[in-house]
């Protein structure tokens, strides 16, 4: 089973500025990666897909990059609304499909 | 607009099922498949496993085999996930959301809203 860890953990930002999130894959996952913002209470929403791709809806500001085991989602200027809890999931070699433990961003 | 909408909230004691249902509404419901994601309180997402809504294929994660039983009706354009032999760890959120047909898609583009499951003596 292929383990997604994310750093940081926590991130203490402020509105405006730059955030950069990582995920690290235990084995190459190609581009098969996803990016999930979850708001207390509410259910993840998709943000990116295979790596790079935003999904319907999602603002420019939120980017992703990378391939094989190294993969970076970007928040170019924080918007109040953008501080939630971000997941990084995978699907290469499915099954199974995995999730990252989450790095909160919180207000600084 | 795509929507999942999900039964309520259940309290089961240790030992029992539960089975929770994902209406799906808004899109051709055969041309997707639903994958059942759950969160433990305060933890995070936990994948369960993918049943294709137009052949009824599935596959479970390893840790859930033998208790878990994906299931759709067509005719109603609603998914199924049933567990068996509840523990107290089975405590959480469940999730469906939209995935592919065939196989797992590059991302879960539509959830439903959750439903939680608590287990408790």
């Amino acid at each position: 089973e292929i383990v997604l860890t994310q750093s940081p953990a926590t991130l203490s930002l402020s509105p405006g500025e730059r955030a950069t999130l990582s995920c690290r894959a235990s084995q190459s996952v190609s581009s098969y990666l996803a990016w999930y913002q979850q708001k207390p209470g509410q259910a993840p929403r998709l943000l990116i897909y295979d790596a790079s791709n935003r999904a319907t809806g999602i603002p420019a500001r939120f980017s992703g990059s990378g391939s094989g085991t190294d993969f970076t989602l970007t928040i170019s200027s924080l918007e109040p609304e953008d501080f939630a809890v971000y997941y990084c999931q995978q699907r290469s070699n499915w099954p199974p499909t995995t999730f990252g433990q989450g790095t909160k961003l919180e207000i600084k | 607009q795509v929507q999942l909408v999900q039964s309520g909230a259940e309290v089961k004691k240790p030992g029992a099922s539960v089975k929770v249902s994902c209406k799906a509404s808004g899109y051709t419901f055969t041309s997707y498949g639903i994958s059942w994601v759950r969160q433990a309180p305060g933890q995070g997402l936990e994948w369960m496993g993918w049943i294709s809504a137009y052949n009824g294929n599935t596959n479970y994660a390893q840790k859930l085999q033998g208790r878990v039983t994906m299931t759709t009706d067509t005719s109603t354009s609603t998914a199924y996930m049933e567990l068996r032999s509840l523990r107290s760890d089975d405590t959480a959120v469940y999730y469906c959301a939209r995935d592919g047909v065939w196989y797992s898609s590059g991302g879960f583009d539509y959830w439903g809203q959750g439903t939680l499951v608590t287990v408790s003596s």
